[in-house]
């Protein structure tokens, strides 16, 4: 059972703009921890998206966004894509599970 | 650019240990953090634990009394030993990288499924 909730799945057409939540809790988000996003496409490893907070890596599209306030972080797509259809996790540390880390629950983000 | 290569038996019976390790090329692993994480068929991520190249670790409380991660810096691999597995440790193991200065985890291996059966 994962300690940061997601929304188990959202949809939009081609050049909407789509928004996942990540929620979590006074010992993880709340705490200070940073959080990632990973991108996973069918049958691949997840691919890093968003590192502390709202940093993009090199080579990922500014399409892609992140925020935190409080206990919850967001990731933000906008102009959707084809090929953004894929699986979402957000991931961060919980000082309630001795610093380990821990993974969000996962969002299947469906382009109509 | 830095890559991962997990390896080991794909098939472990119950109640044995899994051994996997990662190797990393292109790259060293020395000043780094090395993970390993799981994802049983058709569900999500598992943070399993890391080690520092000083062979400091971290593990997840629910996994902790059967794991144990190492490295051998010498060799450039890092490895995973989880003890008295069940059906319930099916899945894809996956090492990566773990910077300080992030804790994200920026590069990945492909990922390598495991399969606890008798």
């Amino acid at each position: 059972q994962s300690v940061l909730t997601q929304p188990p799945s959202v949809s939009g057409a081609p050049g909407q703009r789509v928004t996942i939540s990540c929620t979590g809790s006074s010992s993880n988000i709340g705490a200070g921890y940073d959080v990632n996003w990973y991108q996973q496409l069918p049958g691949t490893a997840p691919k890093l998206l968003i590192y502390g907070n709202s940093n993009r890596p090199s080579g990922v599209p500014d399409r892609f966004s992140g925020s935190k306030s409080g206990t919850s972080a967001s990731l933000a797509i906008t102009g959707l894509q084809a090929e953004d259809e894929a699986d979402y996790y957000c991931q961060s540390y919980d000082s309630s599970l001795s610093g380990s880390g821990v993974f969000g629950t996962g969002t299947k983000v469906t382009v109509l | 650019q830095v890559q991962l290569q997990e390896s080991g038996p794909g098939l472990v019976k119950p109640s044995e240990t899994l051994s996997l390790t990662c190797t990393v090329s292109g790259g060293s692993i020395r000043n780094y953090y090395w993970s390993w994480i799981r994802q049983p068929p058709g569900k999500g991520l598992e943070w399993i634990g890391y080690i520092f190249d000083s062979g400091s670790t971290n593990y997840n409380p629910s996994l902790k009394s059967r794991v144990t991660i190492s490295v051998e810096t010498s060799k450039n691999q890092f490895s995973l030993k989880l003890s008295s597995v069940s059906a319930a440790d099916t899945a894809v193991y996956y090492c990566a990288r773990t910077p300080y200065s992030t804790s994200s985890h920026d590069y990945w291996g492909q990922g390598t499924l495991v399969t606890v059966s008798s």
